[in-house]
């Protein structure tokens, strides 16, 4: 089965740039999507289709992606920016919708 | 705005039944596609169903397959999801979302609902 991989965790200071990955064979043919999600809150999308960004995300939020890997960058992290962040797409058929295991991010 | 509320959770016996339903308002819910998504601290999360906006196409993950069932509906602004057979691997966070659809195809769950939670245990 399709899998996406992301690191456990990642840990920044105030202010600096976080950098979360996601890695999955078919990523270069479809879309990456991220999902917040803040300890007992639903997941919020953060960006869609790779790069672009919801109404009302914060303009540090940004997405890339380059072969096989998706990437979230946080440009100046703040401390309310802790939280689980997870990686979605397809598999090269589309049929199949996965997530990634989820990275913690620790903003302190 | 978009509002997504499910309930039905709680605690089930194994082989038991439970049906989760999920109000919906703030948009036209005719128009969408709607799905069921679980989360587990071991497995993370895991799209468990879909429906389209006039419920013909329907999807199901194959861990669920025969024993759930994803209905909805539009006069009442309402999604379901029937649970039979239940195992104690379904144990989660059942959240609804809208899913934004291209061309009648799914692509991504868009909003999400906070959450309600199964339990599936003796």
């Amino acid at each position: 089965s399709y899998e996406l991989t992301q690191p456990p965790s990642v840990s920044v200071s105030p202010g600096q740039t976080a950098r979360i990955t996601c890695s999955g064979d078919a990523l270069p043919k479809q879309y990456t999507y991220w999902y917040q999600q803040k300890s007992g809150q639903a997941p919020v999308l953060v960006i869609y289709e790779d790069i672009k960004r919801p109404s009302g995300i914060p303009e540090r939020f940004s997405g890339s992606s380059s072969g096989t890997m998706a990437t979230l960058t946080i440009s100046g992290a703040q401390v309310e920016d802790e939280a689980d962040y997870y990686c979605y797409s397809t598999d090269s058929s589309g049929n199949h919708r996965v997530f990634g295991g989820g990275t913690k991010l620790t903003v302190l | 705005q978009v509002q997504l509320v499910e309930s039905g959770g709680g605690l089930v016996k194994p082989g038991g039944s439970l049906r989760l339903s999920c109000a919906a308002s703030g948009f036209t819910f005719s128009d969408y596609y709607m799905s069921w998504i679980r989360q587990t601290p071991v497995k993370g999360l895991e799209w468990v169903s879909y429906i389209s906006s006039i419920g013909g196409t329907i999807y199901y993950a194959d861990s669920v397959k025969g024993r759930f069932t994803i209905s909805r509906d539009n006069a009442k602004n309402s999604l379901y999801l029937q649970m039979n057979s239940l195992r104690a691997e379904d144990t989660a966070v059942y959240y609804c979302a809208r899913v934004r659809a291209v061309s009648g195809i799914p692509t991504y769950p868009k909003y999400w609902g906070q959450g309600t939670l199964v339990t599936v245990s003796s």
